[in-house]
């Protein structure tokens, strides 16, 4: 995989089902690993950020994990709820001095929760 | 603290006409981005200053776009003249560069070009 892909590119949720989605990355030169939530009108807000293979975060019902040999991260939402609808962006960064710094994004998973 | 401003949230324009954007980054932050966000797509990195000095603009179209950060604090980014295809919402960020690359991010600006 060269470049960062997200699946689905959106998702319909009921209130209160559990749900995930998919960012794939090169798997090479790989530093980090972003999560962003991106409300409509407002700032995208960063999630995680996740640099160890294996890696598990949690931000209330929000979690993320990370596997960096083959390149792909799931983040959940548990009990969804109208405030979670957002896209959510990933972002990769590599390691080498050429990649430094330099996120690359995924197109984005847009959710939304209905009542 | 506070946030990464940018002005205006809303613009249109017609093209062929000349629109300009503002960002003021967290205080701090020496690394600045501007993104060009299109609908459906992902954030696409048009420039990164590090300080007052340009790391990457190889995606900026420099035929039409320009951006500066004379003072290594806030930076403008101009478009002259617009294309219809320039219609996007302009994301500024910037970088704390001890914190993992946690990026903060403006609330961008929408631009239509009619």
């Amino acid at each position: 995989i060269l470049n960062v892909e997200q699946s689905p590119q959106s998702l319909h949720v009921q209130e209160g089902d559990s749900t995930n989605f998919t960012c794939s990355f090169p798997s090479s030169n790989f530093y980090a690993l972003h999560w962003y939530r991106w409300e409509t009108a407002k700032s995208p807000e960063a999630l995680f950020v996740m640099t160890l293979n294996g890696d598990e975060k949690k931000k209330g019902r929000i979690s993320a994990t990370l596997n960096t040999k083959e390149g792909y991260s799931y983040l959940y939402i548990k009990g969804s709820q109208p405030e979670d609808s957002a896209t959510y962006l990933c972002a990769h960064t590599g390691h080498t001095t050429d990649s430094w710094g330099k996120f690359q994004f995924g197109a984005g998973t847009q959710v939304v929760v209905t009542p | 603290e506070a946030g990464v401003a940018q002005s205006p949230r809303y613009k249109i324009i017609e093209k062929r006409q000349s629109v300009a954007f503002w960002c003021n980054p967290i205080s701090g932050h020496a690394t600045l981005y501007w993104y060009q966000q299109i609908l459906g797509q992902g954030p696409k990195l048009l420039i990164q200053f590090q300080n007052n000095g340009v790391v990457d603009d190889s995606q900026l179209p420099k035929d039409r776009f320009s951006a500066e950060r004379l003072k290594g604090v806030d930076s403008t980014l101009k478009i002259q003249p617009a294309k219809l295809e320039d219609s996007a919402v302009y994301l500024c960020a910037s970088i704390n560069l001890g914190n993992n690359y946690e990026q903060y991010f403006g609330p961008g600006t929408r631009l239509t070009v009619t």
